[in-house]
């Protein structure tokens, strides 16, 4: 089992359509992360979750709805997107502590969406 | 202001020699943390190699290493002995501390990419 799967790997969705994106991690890690690549700009970080709490939330649009029903299990919902929410979605995992600086975070390999 | 910022959108290095990726960051916080980050096209980040703010030598992974000059505010990663798998995106990242002690996410630039030829 790799670090941090993520499925689907692609997906192509109407701007109507109701889809979910799935991310699981495999190392006892008690934060979780959804990031947003898009061609040309830094990774925008979506949304984190501590010890299964939404801790912060970047002024994410809300047809973006995150879900974590527990630690090893992260989900992104989506409905009625835009095309230029086309992009790479990652997510991650890391063991945060506190006053720790060292806990690098592990990457899924992403899904790509495409929204037409 | 952007946090980190890496100048070279892209760079091009021959098979088996030295390549330096630069990273600049910006923080007023004494403690904090650099990563570098590959990414292949298969779109996973790999860690490669990480920096903490209060550490005295620079920070070495077989052939990544990083040149940390604190003053400067720059982390640039040297990879020796370039090979052709090296060929990849680039991304330096900071983790701040938090308010409170807790520790902060990781803050990425936007990358740069690396081709190596053969």
């Amino acid at each position: 089992e790799t670090g941090v799967t993520q499925t689907p790997r692609h997906l192509v969705m109407g701007m109507t359509n109701k889809k979910s994106l799935k991310c699981e991690q495999h190392l006892g890690h008690n934060a979780m992360y959804w990031y947003k690549q898009s061609a040309k700009k830094p990774l925008e970080l979506m949304f984190v979750y501590s010890l299964e709490e939404r801790v912060e939330n970047n002024s994410v649009p809300s047809r973006f709805s995150p879900e974590c029903p527990n630690s090893s299990h992260l989900f992104l919902h989506l409905h009625t997107l835009q095309p230029e929410d086309s992009a790479l979605y990652l997510c991650a995992s890391s063991q945060d502590q506190q006053g720790g600086m060292n806990t690098e975070a592990f990457f899924g390999q992403g899904t790509r969406l495409t929204v037409v | 202001a952007q946090k980190i910022t890496q100048t070279q959108p892209g760079m091009f290095v021959q098979e088996k020699e030295a390549v330096t990726l630069d990273c600049t960051y910006d923080t007023s916080d004494p403690s904090y943390g650099l990563f570098w980050y590959k990414q292949p096209s298969s779109g996973e980040m790999i860690f490669l190699i990480y920096q903490g703010s209060y550490d005295q030598q620079n920070a070495t992974e077989g052939r990544y290493s990083l040149n940390f000059q604190k003053a400067r505010k720059s982390a640039n990663l040297v990879i020796s002995a370039s090979q052709l798998g090296d060929s990849a995106m680039y991304f330096c990242a900071m983790r701040e501390l938090n308010y409170g002690g807790s520790q902060g996410n990781l803050i990425f630039g936007k990358g740069t990419k690396l081709s190596v030829k053969p």
